[in-house]
C-alpha cells in the first residue's frame, strides 16, 4: 500500500526558515515523481512543483520558483519542501503527492497535509 | 501557462440528482486531465485520470469525459457522501494547473 506521511504542523515567525517532510513507503521511491500542492485558507489547490528522486530533476510552477526548494533524500524515501525566509502569505496547508506516469506525471496518492502558520 | 476554467464554482443539488461539472482548458491538453474530490479537512482524492478512467474503488456513478479543451465530470445519482469540492487538474504541460474548484452542497 502506498503511504505518504507528512511531518507535523508548524508555527513560525516571518523571516524564519522551515523544512517540511513527506516520507514515502509501499513503492519504489526513485521511480515516481513526487510533488507539493499548496492550499491557502479557504482557497483552492495550487500545484507547486515536483521532483524525480531518481536523478533529482525538479520542475517548479514559476510563481513558486525561487520562493521554495523541493528536494528528496532517496536513502530514506523522503521528499522535502523548504523555505529560507517565511512570509505571512506562506500560511497554508501543504500536501505532498506521488505522481504517477513518466511522460506526463500526475498526482495519484496524497499525504495527509502539513499546516504551516506564519505569524508574528 | 494553460488556464483551466472550471464551472460552476458552486452547485446546490439533492440526493439522487445528476450533476455535471465542466473544465475548459485554454489550449488543447489531449486527455491529460484528472478529477479530484476533497472533503473538508482532508487531502484530495483522485477520482478519474486520463479524463475518463475511473480509479479503483471509486463508485461507478462517477464518470469523466472529454478531450482537447473541454472536459466533464458527471455524478449520475448523488449520494450524501458526494457533497465535497471537486477540482480538475491539467498535467499536459508545466506548470500544471488546477481548476478553481466546484463546491457541491446539499440543497
Amino acid at each position: 500500500e502506498v503511504q505518504l506521511v507528512q511531518s507535523g504542523a508548524e508555527v513560525k515567525k516571518p523571516g524564519e526558515s522551515l523544512k517540511i517532510s513527506c516520507q514515502a513507503s509501499g513503492y519504489s521511491f526513485t521511480t515516481y515523481w513526487i510533488g507539493w500542492v499548496r492550499q491557502m485558507p479557504g482557497k483552492g489547490l495550487e500545484w507547486m512543483g515536483i521532483i524525480y528522486p531518481g536523478d533529482s530533476d525538479t520542475r517548479y510552477t514559476p510563481s513558486f520558483q525561487g520562493q521554495v526548494t523541493i528536494s528528496a533524500d532517496k536513502s530514506i524515501s523522503t521528499a522535502y519542501l523548504q523555505w529560507s525566509s517565511l512570509k505571512a502569505s506562506d500560511t497554508a496547508m501543504y500536501y505532498c503527492a506521488r505522481h504517477e506516469g513518466l511522460s506526463s506525471p500526475h498526482p495519484d496518492s496524497w499525504g495527509q497535509g502539513t499546516l504551516v502558520t506564519v505569524s508574528s | 501557462d494553460i488556464q483551466m476554467t472550471q464551472s460552476p464554482s458552486s452547485l446546490s443539488a439533492s440526493v439522487g440528482d445528476r450533476v455535471t461539472i465542466t473544465c475548459r482548458a485554454s489550449q488543447g491538453i489531449r486527455n491529460d486531465l484528472g478529477w479530484y474530490q476533497q472533503k473538508p479537512g482532508k487531502a484530495p482524492k483522485r477520482l478519474i485520470s486520463a479524463a475518463s478512467s475511473l480509479q479503483s474503488g471509486v463508485p461507478s456513478r462517477f464518470s469523466g469525459s472529454g478531450s482537447g479543451t473541454e472536459f466533464t465530470l458527471t455524478i449520475s445519482s448523488l449520494q450524501p457522501e458526494d457533497f465535497a469540492t471537486y477540482y480538475c487538474l491539467q498535467h499536459n504541460s508545466h506548470p500544471y494547473t488546477f481548476g478553481q474548484g466546484t463546491k457541491l452542497e446539499i440543497k
